[in-house]
């Protein structure tokens, strides 16, 4: 089956660095990608969509200054959290379509908790 | 827009018996896609079960059913012969067609030996 893998899976940094986040499709080609946050006890997010060797689509209200992804190839997308701050730690997931697939097809990585001191 | 509301934010059940979780969701969209995802600890989201909104027979996954009520916007999950495997968080999601989700908020279940 389709497999999206995250890395790193929990990182820790401090306030004021930047951390990026990969996320990959392993056994298949995804021209969509989608990343999320999930704060604790709470439901996923849409932060944004990103097509591949295009712009991401941010959600109203993400910061796309802060938060910079990069979906350069059909099989990895990444999101940079810029000048990271301690409201900045939670769980971010990715997801993945694959072209060819049923338009509901979509595959979720396994998640990155980061947490800024 | 579009909104999904889990009014249950937790929910237990003894082992073996059955528990239904409930979701309602608001669209002006005719054609989209219902989810259950599961959320266990380890934080993976794993497909329960899906509905296309425009079949009429609800959908069933072995222990996992939905019931699908169009006109009233509902789509709750039915799971029977409830396993301790099954204590997790249960998202109830939308979809449109080639769209991202919406996601309810939650439903804590505990499945109790």
């Amino acid at each position: 089956g389709a497999v999206v893998s995250q890395h790193p899976s929990w990182v820790i940094c401090k306030s004021g660095t930047s951390v990026k986040i990969e996320c990959r499709s392993l056994d298949f080609q995804a021209t969509t990608m989608f990343w999320y946050r999930q704060f604790p006890k709470q439901s996923l997010m849409l932060m944004a969509t990103s097509n591949e060797g295009s712009k991401a689509t941010y959600e109203q209200g993400v910061e796309k200054d802060k938060f910079l992804i990069n979906h350069a190839s059909l099989t990895l997308s990444t999101l940079t959290v810029t000048s990271a701050h301690p409201e900045d730690s939670s769980f971010y997931i990715c997801s993945a379509r694959a072209p060819g697939t049923s338009l509901y097809e979509q595959y979720f990585g396994p998640g990155t908790r980061l947490t800024v001191t | 827009a579009q909104t999904v509301t889990q009014s249950q934010p937790e929910m237990s059940v003894q082992e073996a018996e059955t528990v239904t979780l409930s979701c309602t969701y608001d669209t002006s969209e005719s054609n989209y896609y219902l989810f259950w995802y599961k959320q266990p600890p380890s934080r993976q989201m794993i497909l329960v079960i899906r509905q296309e909104a425009y079949k009429q027979q609800n959908a069933t996954e072995n222990r996992f059913s939905v019931n699908f009520q169009k006109a009233a916007k509902s789509f709750s999950l039915k799971i029977s012969d409830s396993q301790l495997g099954d204590t997790a968080m249960y998202f109830c999601a939308f979809m449109k067609f080639g769209n991202q989700f919406y996601f309810g908020t939650g439903t804590s279940l505990t499945v109790i030996p």
